[in-house]
């Protein structure tokens, strides 16, 4: 079957970094992608890898290892506005998105 | 990015009645567009995917004949939810992707409530 293990719910301190993991396993791999949800509203899109290695977008960066079927994303200098859902998605051979349950992100002044 | 438009944001409707969402997108063609429903404090779920002018491909356990989903041109897609009942309160969202593209943009999400 297709998985997606991120973890339930994590707390950080503002200004802080903090890093939430995504293991996968996947028929197929065309990508993962990163979301932001806030509750109430619809995903934003965040990064999309498809490469091993590490992208970097101003404060956030997402890292994915294909061989390891896994997956970071990065977040650094903390705010309050960050405490939202991150869910990470895999792209799978038919190009559908598997979504993991998602992170519910706390950050504390 | 690209925009998709979805609406309506909210809606309240009595039990027994149907309710038609749009998801429109603005700038771009939409070759696929899927939607999902999404349960307080839960992920994503993926009910149907449509592809313009052809059928829609429901997930298991989604009634097609409750759900009825139309993508009858490259920027609109429509899902009706047929007979409401209390239990089919939930988020709703749709996005869009365009032919050879990967990545899939959201709507802004329709909160029903049927009472």
């Amino acid at each position: 079957g297709q998985n997606i293990d991120q973890p339930t719910e994590m707390t950080a301190t503002e200004g802080a970094i903090v890093q939430i993991n995504c293991t996968y396993q996947t028929s197929g791999f065309n990508g993962l992608f990163w979301y932001q949800q806030h509750a109430g509203e619809a995903p934003t899109f965040l990064s999309y890898n498809v490469l091993d290695g590490l992208e970097e977008k101003g404060r956030f960066s997402s890292f994915l290892s294909r061989s390891k079927g896994y997956s970071y994303l990065l977040l650094k200098e903390l705010q309050m506005k960050d405490s939202a859902s991150y869910l990470c998605a895999v792209m799978d051979s038919n190009y559908q998105l598997i979504w993991g349950a998602g992170t519910k992100l706390i950050i504390k002044p | 990015g690209a925009v998709v438009s979805q609406h309506p944001s909210r809606v309240i409707c009595k039990s027994g009645t149907s309710v038609k969402i749009e998801c429109r997108s603005l700038d771009f063609q939409a070759t696929t567009m899927f939607w999902y429903r999404q349960f307080p404090k839960k992920s994503l779920m993926l009910m149907a995917t449509s592809n313009e002018g052809s059928k829609a491909t429901y997930e298991q356990g989604v009634e097609k004949d409750k759900f009825l989903i139309n993508h009858a041109s490259l920027t609109l897609s429509t899902l009706t939810v047929t007979s409401a009942h209390p239990e089919d309160s939930s988020f709703y969202i749709c996005s869009a992707r365009e032919t050879g593209d990967t990545e899939a943009f959201f709507g802004q999400g329709t909160r029903l409530t049927v009472v």
